[in-house]
């Protein structure tokens, strides 16, 4: 088996702050992807990969930077992070063979004070 | 665009009871759905999932779904609901082949509260 690892599991910032979340997998996966979840408001897609060095961007796009350094890592950036803005951000990683079969990561927890 | 509706943000039932989360999806052309199960701090996990074939598709812990492309549904249900069932239930939809294929779209949750 895998495990998707997301770094750091909390994250504060300031507002207006750049900050970055990681995310490394050991599946061996083609495709990646980050997802925003907000209470009653389900997952929404920020960025996917479907390989590396590919980038595509989702429907949450804005304010928000992403980049796949290689197969194994998917990165994102909150460009300017909003005032009292709590989210957590999940990253997540597919094989090319199986779509809609996704594996989760535990999350990163943001506060933006 | 594809898009996933789930109806009910909460349903609560008592262990035992059988139960059905609503799942509904607008799109034209050839899907993947799929079902994901969220315990409390954690990521999603995958259930099951339907591409072709058989409508009805068997997942993990007894759960199952039912495709309907008439009702354009794929309804996730359990006969008999234990307590370690709470949890947020997804509905998710792919594209097979066009530009969105990969695009994976997941509803709202549907948040299943089982009493003892």
């Amino acid at each position: 088996g895998g495990i998707i690892t997301q770094t750091p599991k909390f994250l504060i910032g300031q507002e207006g702050q750049k900050l970055t979340l990681k995310c490394q997998q050991n599946f061996n996966h083609d495709t990646m992807y980050w997802y925003r979840q907000d209470s009653g408001k389900g997952l929404r897609l920020i960025y996917y990969s479907i390989t590396e060095n590919d980038l595509q961007k989702g429907d949450l796009s804005e304010g928000y930077d992403a980049s796949r350094e290689k197969k194994s890592s998917f990165s994102l950036t909150v460009t300017s992070a909003q005032k009292n803005e709590m989210a957590v951000f999940l990253c997540a990683s597919s094989p090319r063979q199986s779509q809609n079969t996704l594996y989760f990561g535990a999350g990163t927890r943001l506060s933006v004070l | 665009t594809q898009t996933v509706s789930q109806s009910d943000a909460h349903v609560t039932v008592f262990e035992g009871d059988s139960v059905e989360l609503r799942c509904n999806y607008s799109y034209g052309g050839s899907i993947y759905l799929s079902w994901y199960i969220q315990h409390h701090g954690h990521g999603l996990q995958f259930l099951l999932k339907y591409y072709s074939g058989n409508p009805v598709v068997q997942g993990v812990n007894g759960f199952e779904a039912e495709f309907s492309k008439s009702d354009s549904s794929f309804h996730l249900r359990k006969a008999s609901v234990h307590w370690s069932d709470s949890a947020v239930y997804f509905c998710a939809v792919t594209s097979m082949y066009d530009t969105n294929a990969y695009k994976v779209i997941f509803g709202k949750g549907t948040h299943l509260h089982v009493l003892p």
